[in-house]
C-alpha cells in the first residue's frame, strides 16, 4: 500500500523559501500516477497547490504559481516543494498526496502533512 | 476559476440521524466531484469520486448524488465515527478548488 511522508522545517522566517519533500513507500513515483501538494493553514480549509508526473511539467493554482515549483527524483522516490517569499499567510498544514486517477484531479492516498509556521 | 459553496457550514446531529450536506459549484462540472471526511489531526479520507461512487471500503451509510452545479452528500444513519469535517472538491477545471468545509458535531 502506498504511503506518503512530508519533511521539512517546521519554523521558516518571512520572506524566505519553503522546502519539503514527500517520500513515497510502497509505489514508485515511474508508475502511471500524479503526485500534489495541497495545504490547509490552522482551522481552515484545504487549497489545492500543484501536482507533477514524472515524465511532464508541473501544473500549479494560478494563485501560487509565480511562488510555487514542484519537482520530482525518481531515483529517490521522492517529490519536492517549494514556496518563495513566505508570508504569514503561508502557515499552513501542507500535505502531499497521489491523484487518484491519470487525468482525475482529486487524491487517494495522503501523507498525515507537516506543519510550517512563517514567522520570525 | 469554479467557486465551491458548501451549506451548511456546521450541522448538529445525533447518532441514528440522516444528514445530508450541499455542495454549489459556480458552473457546471458535470460529475468531476468528491467528497472527503477529515477527523482532527488526520490527514483527509476521500468518500466518493465522480459525484456518486462509493470509495472501496467505505460504508454504505454514505451516498452521493447531483451533477452540474448541485450536489450532496448523504449520511443515511449517523455513527459516531461520523463526525467529522467534510469536504466537496471539483476536478474539473484548474484551479481544483475545495468547499469551506461541513463540520459535523453531536448534538
Amino acid at each position: 500500500q502506498v504511503q506518503l511522508q512530508e519533511s521539512g522545517p517546521g519554523l521558516v522566517n518571512p520572506s524566505e523559501t519553503l522546502s519539503l519533500t514527500c517520500t513515497v513507500s510502497g509505489y514508485s513515483l515511474t508508475n502511471n500516477y500524479y503526485w500534489g501538494w495541497i495545504r490547509q493553514p490552522p482551522g481552515k480549509g484545504l487549497e489545492w497547490i500543484g501536482n507533477i508526473f514524472h515524465s511532464q511539467s508541473p501544473y500549479y493554482n494560478p494563485s501560487l504559481k509565480s511562488r510555487v515549483t514542484i519537482s520530482i527524483d525518481t531515483a529517490k522516490n521522492k517529490f519536492s516543494l517549494n514556496l518563495t517569499s513566505l508570508t504569514a499567510a503561508d502557515t499552513a498544514l501542507y500535505y502531499c498526496a497521489r491523484v487518484a486517477r491519470l487525468g482525475m484531479n482529486y487524491f487517494d492516498f495522503w501523507g498525515q502533512g507537516t506543519l510550517v509556521a512563517v514567522s520570525s | 476559476a469554479v467557486r465551491m459553496t458548501q451549506s451548511p457550514s456546521s450541522l448538529s446531529a445525533s447518532t441514528g440521524d440522516r444528514v445530508t450536506i450541499t455542495c454549489r459549484a459556480s458552473q457546471d462540472i458535470g460529475y468531476y466531484l468528491v467528497w472527503y471526511q477529515q477527523k482532527p489531526g488526520q490527514a483527509p479520507k476521500l468518500l466518493i469520486s465522480s459525484a456518486s461512487s462509493l470509495q472501496s471500503g467505505v460504508p454504505s451509510r454514505f451516498s452521493g448524488s447531483g451533477s452540474g452545479t448541485a450536489f450532496t452528500l448523504t449520511i443515511s444513519s449517523l455513527q459516531s465515527e461520523d463526525f467529522a469535517t467534510y469536504y466537496c472538491q471539483q476536478y474539473y477545471a484548474s484551479p481544483y478548488n475545495f468547499g469551506q468545509g461541513t463540520k459535523l458535531e453531536i448534538k
